[in-house]
């Protein structure tokens, strides 16, 4: 089967960085997104990776290893409106999203 | 209208009542996709349309079908519907011809409750 696992919650403190782990395990791989979905309202594009690295963008940044199946979104000088739930999702061989359940990320003054 | 738009924002409807959530999207993007969100759960893909006139069954298409009769509207239709079937339901689009990178835009969302 296919499955995405990321944790349920986080709680990091205004100004500081936080990580936010995503590993996965799908039939095929064409590429890892991160999106941020505050509450109530839609998902929204962060980053995108396809090969291994680190993509930065700003405060935020993504990394993936394939031969790990493993990836994670950094959030540097957290600000109280990063406050939102962070999904990781993989396209599989068929070009489907294959969707984590999200993390919630609690930031604290 | 500017990306995606869905209507109703949400709705409380008796089960056994048909309903039809509505999606449109300005963005020429070729594909549309339906998705269900509930607490605790990934997103989950219901119906998918790779191109006006073509439509594909998602993981949870039990209960819900899809027309797509041109690039821009994709509704999706609860034929009869369970309490099982409350939900928040986002409609998303893509320009697939970017393969593997076609990013996924979402609209504001549907919260559906069937009692």
């Amino acid at each position: 089967g296919q499955n995405i696992d990321q944790p349920t919650e986080m709680t990091a403190t205004e100004g500081a960085i936080v990580q936010i782990n995503c590993t996965y395990q799908t039939s095929g791989f064409n590429g890892l997104f991160w999106y941020q979905q505050h509450a109530g309202e839609a998902p929204t594009f962060l980053s995108y990776n396809v090969l291994d690295g680190l993509e930065e963008k700003g405060r935020f940044s993504s990394f993936l290893s394939r031969s790990k199946g493993y990836s994670y979104l950094l959030l540097k000088e957290l600000q109280m409106k990063d406050s939102a739930s962070y999904l990781c999702a993989v396209r599989d061989s068929n070009y489907q999203l294959i969707w984590g359940a999200g993390t919630k990320l609690i930031i604290k003054p | 209208i500017a990306g995606i738009t869905q209507a109703p924002t949400s709705q409380i409807l008796a089960a056994g009542r048909r309903m039809t959530l509505r999606c449109t999207q300005d963005m020429r993007h070729n594909a549309m996709y339906w998705y269900r969100q509930d607490l605790g759960l990934g997103l989950r893909l219901i119906h998918y349309s790779n191109t006006a006139g073509t439509t594909g069954k998602g993981e949870v298409p039990d209960g819900y079908s899809v027309s797509r009769a041109n690039t821009d509207d994709f509704p999706l239709t609860l034929a009869s519907a369970v309490p099982s079937q409350t939900s928040v339901y986002f409609c998303a689009s893509s320009d697939s011809t970017s393969g593997g990178a076609a990013t996924q835009y979402f609209g504001p969302g549907t919260r559906l409750t069937v009692l």
